[in-house]
């Protein structure tokens, strides 16, 4: 079973649109929470990350808010462009026994910016 | 910088055929991963390895093994490939606790 449920599964957008994806966990340990871009042929980078005890963070046109109470989380896309067309993993990260950490991904979203 | 090396790219297996994936991290970091990619499941955790000489299991552990060979190596071994483990993996490496990974270009893997 997936401990980060992802979605939608892909998702097309016009060009300037807000493009948003949906995230849902429910182990209360995960400490971490960032989001990972794919390109074809490319491994996954990180994208934005955010620590539970903060609800909203933007880095440029990259937005992902935060619901602590829902066990919720999203990534907003703020004036696509087609370069933004790639896979966008949600993740959770919880830290084992010895501290390492240990990172769980969701389904991953293929998203298609249109010009 | 290098960052996270995979070889092979590309390779194509009859069932019960067994070979390593290798990889190596020229960033220092004390932690390693393997995750295997399939189309609908994201990415999942095969097995990681925390610092040098210790070894986890991750959500998918059945039939790989790993090796930290030293702190720069982290070897995936399937012994007895089966063509349900056609999939991309992907190696990353990250700094002891911390929360960003660096990952491969991946190794896409058929079994026939």
């Amino acid at each position: 079973q997936q401990q980060v449920k992802q979605s939608p599964q892909s998702l097309i957008v016009q060009k300037g649109g807000i493009p948003i994806i949906n995230c849902a966990y429910e182990n209360t340990a995960f400490d971490y929470f960032p989001w990972y871009q794919q390109f074809p042929g490319k491994g996954p980078a990180l994208l934005i990350a955010i620590r539970p005890d903060v609800s909203e963070k933007k880095e440029g046109r990259f937005t992902i808010s935060f619901n602590k109470s829902a066990k919720q989380f999203s990534l907003h896309i703020m004036d696509s462009q087609p370069g933004d067309s790639a896979t966008y993993f949600c993740a959770a990260s919880i830290r084992d026994s010895s501290s390492a950490s240990k990172i769980i991904f969701g389904s991953g979203t293929r998203l298609s910016i249109r010009p | 910088n290098a960052g996270v090396t995979q070889t092979p790219k590309f390779q194509v297996l009859k069932t019960g055929q067994s070979m390593t994936l290798q990889c190596a991290q020229d960033m220092n970091h004390n932690s390693m991963y393997w995750y295997r990619q399939d189309p609908g499941m994201g990415l999942r955790l095969i097995y990681y390895s925390a610092s040098e000489g210790t070894t986890d299991k991750g959500e998918v552990p059945n039939g790989y093994n790993v090796s930290r060979l030293n702190k720069r190596e982290f070897s995936l071994r399937l012994e007895s490939a089966a063509p349900s483990q056609t999939s991309v993996y992907f190696c990353a490496s990250s700094e002891y606790g911390a929360t960003e990974a660096f990952f491969g270009q991946g190794t896409r893997l058929t079994v026939v």
